[in-house]
């Protein structure tokens, strides 16, 4: 069985200051791993996703993440945080290409102050 | 536009009045699932559906159906509706295998039962 952990429920960054956000998973096969932004009333957007190859994802908004199978993490990352980056951020694994049965965390809320 | 469209928004009932919250998607997506949002739970996924005629469950799929009869339709029926199901739903379709852009989600509905 899959299970995703986000370490911290609330982040708070400053302006202009490296985001780093914690997920850790755990899994009996080879992970599908993702993360997603979700901003205030609105649904989901997918930021990046690991499926195979390169171990380090490059998605939208200027986050990346690294796939680490020794530490079973993926851990998102943006070098320089903008204020429109507060919103809350979920970590999913899947054991599917497909995205089937695809398991979230409980979410990280980011808020950028100035 | 390329879009998931969720109806109602918002709904607000009484404990056992049979309810339908209807998805659809008009991008020829193959997969389509739901999920519910909770505060300190994140996203749990309820049921999906790898394409018509073809759905399965998720993590949380007591107390409601699906079906998929046509492609772009993916309803969520809550035959006896309780307080417990009071949650923030949300659909989602894809094709499976695209890229980071090909993950869609609809705007949310809002469910109350009193």
């Amino acid at each position: 069985a899959q299970s995703v952990t986000q370490l911290g429920s609330h982040v708070s960054v400053s302006e202009g200051a490296l985001v780093l956000l914690r997920c850790n998973y755990s899994s009996s096969v080879p992970p599908y791993l993702f993360w997603y932004v979700q901003y205030p009333n609105q649904g989901l957007q997918l930021l990046l996703k690991y499926t195979t190859g390169a171990t380090l994802v490059k998605g939208i908004n200027g986050f990346e993440a690294e796939f680490k199978k020794s530490e079973t993490s993926f851990h998102l990352t943006k070098p320089s945080a903008h204020m429109s980056d507060a919103a809350e951020y979920f970590c999913a694994v899947s054991e599917s290409d497909s995205w089937g049965k695809l398991q979230f965390g409980a979410g990280t809320q980011v808020v950028v102050t100035p | 536009e390329a879009q998931v469209t969720q109806n109602p928004r918002y709904l607000i009932t009484v404990t056992g009045k049979k309810l339908t919250v209807t998805c659809s998607q008009n991008m020829n997506h193959e997969y389509m699932s739901w999920y519910r949002q909770d505060p300190g739970l994140g996203l749990r996924q309820i049921y999906y559906s790898m394409n018509v005629e073809v759905t399965d469950k998720g993590d949380v799929p007591e107390g409601y159906k699906v079906s998929r009869k046509e492609k772009r339709n993916f309803p969520l029926i809550l035959e006896s509706p309780s307080p417990n199901q009071t949650s923030l739903y949300f659909c989602a379709s894809s094709k499976p295998g695209g890229s980071v852009d090909t993950q869609y989600f609809g705007p949310g509905t809002r469910l109350t039962v009193l």
